[in-house]
This record gives C-alpha cells, sequence and structure tokens, in this order.
C-alpha cells in the first residue's frame, strides 16, 4: 500500500502570501496524484488532477507540482475562501491512499 | 449535472451491519470508464478511501477493512450500494460517495474524485 504524508500538518499564512503545500508517496505514483479541498461540514472538492492539471473552475491561483514521489500544491495569493484543509490522494495503485491533510490557517 | 446522494442510518450498534445506498444522476455507471467510490472520514481526521466499483463490476476495496466490506451497483435505478459488517464505534464517520473520472492528457491519463454526494454521519452506538 502506497503511504501518502503530507507537510506540514498545519500552515499559518496571512491573506494574500503564497502558501506551498507537500505530498510525498512512499513509492512512485507516476504523476497520478489529486489535490482536494475540503471546509468544514462540506464535501472534498477536487482541484488539482495529474499533479499539475487545474479542474474545471478552480481559479489560476491553485497550481500543482512535482512527479514520482514528491508534489506540492501552490496557492500563490490566499484569499479568505481558500482557509480549508487540503489532502493529496494517489490514483496509480491499488489500493487508493490518502494523505493526512494539510490545514492551512488565518495568521 | 451531475449529483450523487449517500442515504442510510444515522444510527448502528456495535456488531451490527451497516448498508448505505449511493444515490446519483447525471451519468450512468453502464457507461465505459464510470466508476463510484466511497470514502469516508471520522470526525476531526482524515479522509480513508473505502471501495470502487467499475462500470464493469470490477471493484477495488481497501486493505485494511476488505473482510468487511461488499460494493455492489444496481444499474437500472443509478445506485451503489456499501455494507459493512461488525460495526464498530471506530468506525463511526461521515461516509461520502464520489464519483471517479478518467482525464485524458498528452502526458497521460489521470483519475480523480471529480463529483461527491454530501456525506451522510453514521454514528456507532449501542
Amino acid at each position: 500500500e502506497i503511504v501518502m504524508t503530507q507537510s506540514p500538518a498545519t500552515l499559518s499564512v496571512s491573506p494574500g502570501e503564497r502558501a506551498t503545500l507537500s505530498c510525498r508517496a512512499s513509492q512512485s505514483v507516476n504523476n497520478n496524484l489529486a489535490w482536494y479541498q475540503q471546509k468544514p461540514g462540506q464535501a472534498p472538492r477536487l482541484l488539482i488532477y495529474g499533479a499539475s492539471t487545474r479542474a474545471t473552475g478552480i481559479p489560476a491561483r491553485f497550481s500543482g507540482s512535482g512527479s514520482g514521489t514528491e508534489f506540492t500544491l501552490t496557492i500563490s495569493s490566499l484569499q479568505s475562501e481558500d482557509f480549508a484543509v487540503y489532502y493529496c490522494q494517489q490514483c496509480n495503485n491499488w489500493p487508493l491512499t490518502f494523505g493526512g491533510g494539510t490545514k492551512v490557517e488565518i495568521k | 449535472q451531475v449529483t450523487l446522494r449517500e442515504s442510510g442510518p444515522a444510527l448502528v450498534k456495535p456488531t451490527q451491519t451497516l448498508t448505505l445506498t449511493c444515490t446519483f444522476s447525471g451519468f450512468s455507471l453502464s457507461t465505459s470508464g464510470m466508476c463510484v467510490s466511497w470514502v469516508r472520514q471520522p470526525p476531526g481526521k482524515a479522509l480513508e478511501w473505502l471501495a470502487l466499483i467499475h462500470w464493469d463490476d470490477d471493484k477495488y476495496y481497501s486493505t485494511s477493512l476488505k473482510t468487511r466490506l461488499t460494493i455492489s451497483k444496481d444499474t437500472s435505478k443509478n445506485q451503489v450500494v456499501l455494507t459493512m459488517t461488525n460495526m464498530d464505534p471506530v468506525d463511526t464517520a461521515t461516509y461520502y460517495c464520489a464519483r471517479k473520472t478518467y482525464y485524458y492528457e498528452t502526458s497521460g491519463y489521470y483519475d480523480a474524485f471529480d463529483i461527491w454526494g454530501q456525506g451522510t454521519m453514521v454514528t456507532v452506538s449501542s
């Protein structure tokens, strides 16, 4: 089973600043990596698939990068609505697995 | 418009079997490439993938829970059903169903859960 490790667990950022979230896979996932955003009381929302392609309707301030086992989600200029928990997920091998999440909070 | 909605009991007793239904619209599970999955989230904790069923009835399960899970589909009703046996208080969670979509890019093909249901909270308690 591929273990997904996200860091940091919590990221304190001021509005307008850049946020950089990391996700590491225990073995290569061939860029079959997705990022989700989850706000309190809501279902997750797909942000990025294929490590770097934004899903439909996702603002350009969200970008994904990386390959193999190391991936990054960058939010270029945090807006108030971006404070949430972010999860990465590998879809390359069974069983599918999620990371533990990174909470982006207001500094 | 694609939607998914979970339904099932809000409260189950320890050792009982949980049956959850995902009713969806806007796509057909008889279409090649379509898949529906279940994911759960204990209060305050991370997402945990549980099971997935393909359009061709191929099924996959979480390694740690596979002996307790069964996923099935009723294409005519646009429903996917998840059963989990021998429920325990640690299974208390919000259970989500989600559609998995394949994306074809020049660099390859990729998967992701593009549409999620609102989730249903299940509490396990005597």
